[in-house]
């Protein structure tokens, strides 16, 4: 298996404009996370999704944020408008129905000036 | 789930044992201790877990005091390689979400 994979691996945007990151999550895998990592605030965890429904959203900062699952390969995270504070490394992974060993991917370096 | 407390930097010569400590203190009798390693500028990564028992794989080995009130985790020969944030969570093993402290930031010398 290839692991988790996200894209695009780097992001450089402007501040205003939408910013879509991508997630395809490991075969057979019901649990999908979005994390975010700063240098100020660690790993955060945003939202997580099992069997492609969002089950606690309750880290996603604000309302510019949204997350989908709409099938059990893919999710998007959005940030619309982007601000500079969402720069950050973002990352997202997949885990078996039960348990917590979770399988990170490369991640999202973001940007946004 | 409860917290974890762990050392914000160690140090370790490369071939030696690295021992990292956690405290966990009000770990619950159901909850698992997972341990996960963050290389610079890459995702996290999975190194083990346990309950009660200590735990061995090829990786490191997982020692969990009998009141389960701290754990510590055993890289048995150190390379350069293992230098790395050092992640103590404590979880159900019920899928769902883990909560990321600070971590140990782990750096093997030559």
């Amino acid at each position: 298996d290839a692991g988790v994979i996200q894209s695009p691996r780097h992001e450089v945007t402007e501040m205003g404009q939408e910013v879509t990151l991508r997630c395809k999550p490991i075969s057979g895998h019901d649990y999908l996370f979005w994390y975010r990592q700063t240098m100020m605030r660690g790993l955060e965890l945003l939202i997580y999704f099992n069997n492609n429904v969002p089950i606690d959203d309750s880290g996603m900062p604000e309302d510019r944020f949204s997350a989908k699952m709409p099938n059990a390969s893919f999710s998007t995270l959005k940030i619309q408008p982007s601000e500079p504070r969402d720069s950050a490394v973002y990352f997202c992974a997949s885990s078996l129905p039960v348990s917590e060993t979770q399988y990170f991917g490369p991640g999202t370096r973001l940007l946004v000036l | 789930d409860a917290k974890t407390t762990q050392p914000t930097s160690m140090d370790c010569a490369e071939g030696r044992a690295a021992n990292l400590p956690c405290n966990h203190s009000t770990i619950s009798g159901n909850e698992y201790v997972y341990w996960y390693r963050q290389i610079h500028s890459q995702g996290p990564q999975y190194i083990i877990h346990g309950l009660k028992n200590n735990e061995t794989n090829e990786m490191a080995s997982l020692i969990i005091t009998e009141d389960r009130k701290s754990s510590t985790l055993i890289l048995p020969h150190a390379t350069l390689r293992d230098t790395a944030v050092y992640y103590c969570i404590v979880g159900h093993n019920q899928g769902g979400k883990l909560i990321f402290g600070q971590g140990t930031e782990l750096s093997v010398k030559p």
